[in-house]
């Protein structure tokens, strides 16, 4: 069965720690990753989208890498501001059935 | 400025009645999603559309209806049959086909009487 796990389920750091939010997969036949946040309430961000022919991406103080090996992507967030609390879901689009699998999220408190 | 637009934002509903929200895209996408959102669990497809006038279930379709008559436009019907409704509902649409950038709008919240 094709899943995509989350851990932790919950993190709270200080303000201005680095930190890494994992997202793991059971198949390592897909098409690409794709990480968002969601604001309580709120609709879904898209943060990044790793195609399946790379390795990472970046924006701004987010640093998204992918190991298909490993069945691995980890999202780093650089120097955490209180404005970065909020949901991180990841999801996976995988090549036998195109639609996306999706993880629970992570919820993420960032403590000014 | 592209984007998605839901409506209404909130919606209150009695039991036995329809209700239909809209999504509205801006982006010139082809596919375009519905999700459902409740606390604690993950999202949950209900429809999605890959091209116009062509719609395909997902997860959790029945009590749920949609089309595709235009290429902006996907709106979401849920029906009486829908046993338990009141939920966060998600429009999606994706750039670059059904392997593309999956992009949101802000959501719809129903909440049945």
């Amino acid at each position: 069965k094709q899943e995509v796990t989350q851990i932790p389920a919950a993190l709270s750091v200080p303000e201005g720690e680095n930190l890494v939010l994992n997202c793991s997969f059971t198949d390592s036949a897909i098409y690409n990753l794709q990480w968002f946040r969601q604001d309580p309430g709120k609709g879904l961000t898209s943060l990044l989208l790793i195609q399946s022919s790379q390795r990472e991406q970046t924006s701004g103080r987010l640093n998204a890498s992918l190991d298909k090996s490993s069945g691995r992507s980890t999202l780093y967030i650089a120097a955490s501001q209180p404005g970065d609390s909020a949901t991180y879901l990841c999801a996976v689009r995988y090549v036998s059935n195109y639609q996306l699998i999706w993880g629970a999220g992570t919820k993420l408190i960032i403590k000014p | 400025d592209g984007g998605i637009t839901q409506s209404p934002k909130y919606l209150f509903r009695k039991e036995g009645q329809n209700v239909t929200l809209s999504c509205e895209q801006n982006l010139n996408h082809d596919a375009m999603y519905w999700y459902r959102q409740d606390p604690g669990q993950g999202l949950r497809l209900i429809y999605y559309s890959q091209i116009v006038n062509d719609f395909q279930k997902g997860d959790i379709a029945e009590g749920y209806s949609v089309s595709r008559e235009k290429k902006e436009s996907f709106p979401l019907t849920v029906t009486s049959a829908q046993k338990n409704p009141t939920a966060f509902y998600l429009c999606a649409s994706a750039s670059g086909g059904n392997t593309g950038e999956l992009f949101f709008g802000e959501g719809s919240r129903l909440t049945v009487l």
